[in-house]
């Protein structure tokens, strides 16, 4: 089946750092990667939808200048937490759609293991 | 916003019994996909029905979908421990790309 992953799994920083996450297609290609956060016992909130080699589509409430998100091949997004306080420590997991019209669906998407980011 | 109302929020059941989850949901919808997550792990995909469908199975799992009462339920028959996890429902918004979540329902098994 299709695979994504994300590095790092886990990352502690301190409190106005940088921190870049990465998303990768293993064994496919995909247009569409979509960034989400989850807080403890909480459910998934998308944040961006990134298309590559567009600008990434963000929901309300995100900060766009906060959390840069950069697509920049068929494998691969990136997103970085800018300036990251303590309120950003959260699990951010990364989606990526394929539309090889795989069993389930056209449009299926598959989550990555996610991030877990501490911020001190 | 999320669009994804679950119910119940939690549910405890004893090994063997069937555990059941609704959702309901908003606007029209392309699919609906059921995903089970364990405690601080990623998401595994369980199923996807779409708008056309009204049941699926996949092995011990069955859903249903009413795209007239926008709701849809997923089933669990023969529980085992390894079930205990949480399961959130997204759907695939008309027009749009994106899945949107319910809130999920935390299941737990009890041996």
């Amino acid at each position: 089946g299709a695979v994504v992953s994300q590095h790092p799994s886990r990352v502690i920083c301190k409190s106005g750092t940088s921190v870049k996450i990465e998303c990768r297609s293993l064994d496919f290609q995909a247009t569409t990667m979509f960034w989400y956060r989850q807080f403890p016992k909480q459910s998934l909130m998308l944040m961006a939808t990134s298309n590559e080699g567009s600008k990434a589509t963000y929901e309300q409430g995100v900060e766009k200048d906060k959390f840069l998100i950069n697509h920049a091949s068929l494998t691969l997004s990136t997103l970085t937490v800018t300036s990251a306080h303590p309120e950003d420590s959260s699990f951010y997991i990364c989606s990526a759609r394929t539309t090889s019209g795989l069993a389930g669906g056209r449009y299926e998407q598959y989550f990555g293991p996610g991030t877990r980011l501490t911020v001190t | 916003s999320q669009q994804g109302e679950e119910d119940p929020q939690a549910l405890s059941i004893q090994e063997g019994e069937n555990a059941t989850m609704n959702c309901s949901y908003k606007t029209s919808i392309n699919n609906l996909q059921w995903y089970r997550q364990n405690s601080g792990r990623g998401l595994v995909h369980l199923i996807l029905i779409r708008s056309n469908e009204r049941e699926k199975h996949s092995g011990r799992l069955r859903v249903t979908l009413d795209t007239s009462k926008k709701s849809s339920s997923l089933l669990i028959t023969a529980s085992r421990a390894a079930d205990t996890a949480s399961y959130f429902c997204a759907t695939g918004i008309q027009g749009a790309q994106k899945l949107v979540f319910g809130q999920g329902t935390r299941l737990t098994i009890n041996p």
